[in-house]
């Protein structure tokens, strides 16, 4: 059965560094998006990607983030000058699919 | 806007009891309905999901009912197990093949032995 992966699985970073979230969707889905999960949180939309383009975006994601798909596998999401806040697990998703996460620790 | 509000938790039953978390939505359009399950330090498992009125989704003994005149999707189980031990997000999509999730807060379950 097809699955979505994500790397690292666990980045610690220091504010105001950047930092590029890797994913590999399902590789004939069409629909890509990213959510974040604050500590204890709700699971919040950021942003979804289709034909290689961004579709619609919350106000979450501001202008600190980025998502590209570079090469037609990888799906990545960039925040350039992280903050104390950033700090979350941010999962990828391929249509209904969920990746494991990536645990963002900002220092 | 779309909105999901889900039971507070946190919910502890013994082993083999009744489970029961309820969970309304927004009725703005035809929206698919999910619920996903997170064990501890896990990600989010999709659990099941009905995409129209009356549709039963149904995996792993848990089992949810899409109902229109009520705006719910409450998550049952008859008989909890103690690996069913988690926190169950409720969530709705936007409709067609867009799967933008919106999501509840989350229960947490602890099943005891």
């Amino acid at each position: 059965e097809p699955e979505v992966t994500q790397t690292p699985s666990h980045q610690v970073t220091q504010m105001g560094q950047e930092v590029i979230l890797r994913c590999v969707p399902i590789s004939n889905h069409l629909y890509f998006y990213w959510y974040r999960q604050i500590l204890g949180q709700k699971v919040e939309f950021l942003v979804s990607f289709y034909n290689n383009e961004i579709s619609e975006k919350s106000e979450i994601f501001d202008d600190q983030f980025s998502v590209e798909r570079p090469d037609g596998s990888n799906f990545t999401l960039k925040i350039r000058s992280t903050k104390l806040e950033d700090s979350a697990m941010y999962f990828c998703a391929s249509s209904k699919f969920f990746g494991p996460g990536t645990r963002l620790t900002v220092l | 806007g779309n909105s999901v509000t889900q039971m507070e938790g946190p919910v502890t039953l013994s082993e083999e009891a009744f489970l029961t978390i309820n969970c309304t939505y927004t009725a703005t359009g035809y929206p698919s309905l999910f619920w996903y399950v997170q064990y501890p330090g896990e990600g989010l498992q999709l659990l099941l999901k009905a995409t129209k009125a009356d549709d039963k989704g149904s995996n792993k003994g848990f089992e949810a009912t899409y109902r229109k005149e009520t705006t719910s999707f409450h998550l049952e189980k008859g008989s909890v197990q103690v690996s069913d031990s988690a926190v169950y997000f409720c969530a709705r999509g936007s409709g067609g093949s867009n799967y933008k999730l919106t999501f509840g807060k989350g229960t947490l379950l602890t099943v005891n032995p």
